[in-house]
């Protein structure tokens, strides 16, 4: 069964470094989205794409953030400066679109800032 | 904005069954998932309603009243591995199809 694929499962950086979390959605899904998780609390939104731009973007997804689908497979999310408080699990998901829309997640990337 | 509520913990008997609400506030609606997040795992798609009534899969069902701004996801006969939370979201119409989460219902099922 296709998945949504992400890499690292798990990145420490220094606060203040630049990081990219890479994901590689389902191969036949138009929309890209990139959602967050602090632990112990609720997922939330970042940002979404469809045919090359950016379609919405959440409060959080400030000037720090930026994404990127640099090939026909990968999409990528930016952190220029990491903060503390970027601290999470970072959920790439990908849809085909259409009626239901069902959005399919990788299993995440857990950032640790320090 | 949305405003989308669950419990934050339930628990049940193996083999028992189980129904977990979920209340929201929307300044539109365009469709209500459930997800499964087993412990540092992805959420997982469980089940999808856009149109009142109840939609059966398996175990699982979910149901939809849009006028109250509630749903509900049943699951019957539980198994041990059902233990994980259950995540309500909300898609409206102001979002390019993205969605709005609940905190989470985390489910412990006992023997």
């Amino acid at each position: 069964e296709p998945e949504v694929t992400q890499t690292p499962s798990h990145q420490v950086t220094q606060m203040g470094q630049e990081v990219i979390l890479r994901c590689v959605p389902i191969s036949n899904h138009l929309y890209f989205y990139w959602y967050r998780q602090i632990l112990g609390q609720k997922v939330e939104f970042l940002v979404s794409f469809y045919n090359n731009e950016i379609s919405e973007k959440s409060e959080i997804f400030d000037d720090q953030f930026s994404v990127e689908r640099p090939d026909g497979s990968n999409f990528t999310l930016k952190i220029r400066s990491t903060k503390l408080e970027d601290s999470a699990m970072y959920f790439c998901a990908s849809s085909v679109g259409g009626g239901k829309n069902i959005q399919y997640f990788g299993a995440g990337t857990r950032l640790s800032v320090l | 904005g949305q405003n989308i509520d669950q419990p934050t913990e339930m628990t049940a008997t193996e083999g028992a069954i189980v129904q977990i609400n979920c209340t929201y506030q929307t300044s539109g609606f365009n469709g209500l998932f459930w997800y499964q997040q087993h412990a540092g795992e992805a959420p997982t798609f469980l089940s999808y309603n856009v149109l009142d009534g109840l939609e059966e899969k398996g175990r699982f069902s979910s149901f939809l009243s849009r006028s109250k701004g509630y749903s509900y996801l049943l699951l019957k006969e539980l198994q041990m591995k059902d233990s994980a939370s259950y995540l309500c979201a909300v898609r409206d119409l102001t979002g390019a199809n993205n969605l709005f989460f609940g905190t989470g219902t985390r489910l412990t099922v006992i023997p």
